[in-house]
């Protein structure tokens, strides 16, 4: 199956830094990726899909000035949580689409995000 | 909006058989996806029912039907390592994912 790759997998940062996470398809052009958080026992929750080349899609509630999403290219997407604030800490997992007839979504490892 | 309601946990035993309930109402459609999660990973792809039917692979079966706004996981000849969260996934007409809260599939001994 394809692959996807998280960059970092934890990060532990102080209140008010920035944090960058990188999402890659390594075997893949992904036309499509999308970016989700997921806080303990709870599902994942979309929070913006990325199209490459064009700007971000956020979901209801989800600030863009605080979370900034460039995919520059068709293997490379990057989310940039802005001035983190410890209710930030969360699991943010990234997944990226091809063209496979199936529309499946390839999940990466995710970030373990925690900010003190 | 979308709504995808699932059980929220539920124990079985090693060797047998557990299926997991999806209910969903959605805006658009474009398949239905089932993934397993680990504590602390990132989701697994499971299967995927865009047609109304079975789909089977391995141990692990699912169903949709469309018209019900329905579709189930079964899990047959349980193992240990099938102690998981099990999320159930709609795509809709954007091909966007919207996920169920989970289910918590503990198997024992």
């Amino acid at each position: 199956g394809a692959v996807v790759s998280q960059h970092p997998s934890r990060v532990i940062c102080k209140s008010g830094t920035s944090v960058k996470i990188e999402c890659r398809s390594l075997d893949f052009q992904a036309t499509t990726m999308f970016w989700y958080r997921q806080f303990p026992k709870q599902s994942l929750m979309l929070m913006a899909t990325s199209n490459e080349g064009s700007k971000a899609t956020y979901e209801q509630g989800v600030e863009k000035d605080k979370f900034l999403i460039n995919h520059a290219s068709l293997t490379l997407s990057t989310l940039t949580v802005t001035s983190a604030h410890p209710e930030d800490s969360s699991f943010y997992i990234c997944s990226a689409r091809g063209l496979a007839e199936n529309n499946e979504q390839f999940f990466g490892p995710g970030t373990r995000l925690t900010v003190l | 909006g979308q709504n995808i309601d699932q059980p929220t946990e539920m124990t079985a035993t090693e060797g047998a058989i557990v299926q997991i309930n999806c209910t969903y109402q959605t805006s658009g459609f474009n398949g239905l996806f089932w993934y397993q999660q680990h504590a602390g990973e990132a989701p697994t792809f499971l299967s995927y029912n865009v047609l109304d039917g079975l789909e089977e692979k391995g141990r692990f079966s699912s169903f949709l039907s469309r018209s019900k706004g329905y579709s189930y996981l079964l899990l047959k000849e349980l193992q240990m390592k099938d102690s998981a969260s099990y999320l159930c996934a709609v795509s809709d007409g954007d091909y966007k994912l919207s996920f169920g809260a989970g289910t918590t599939v503990t198997v024992r001994a």
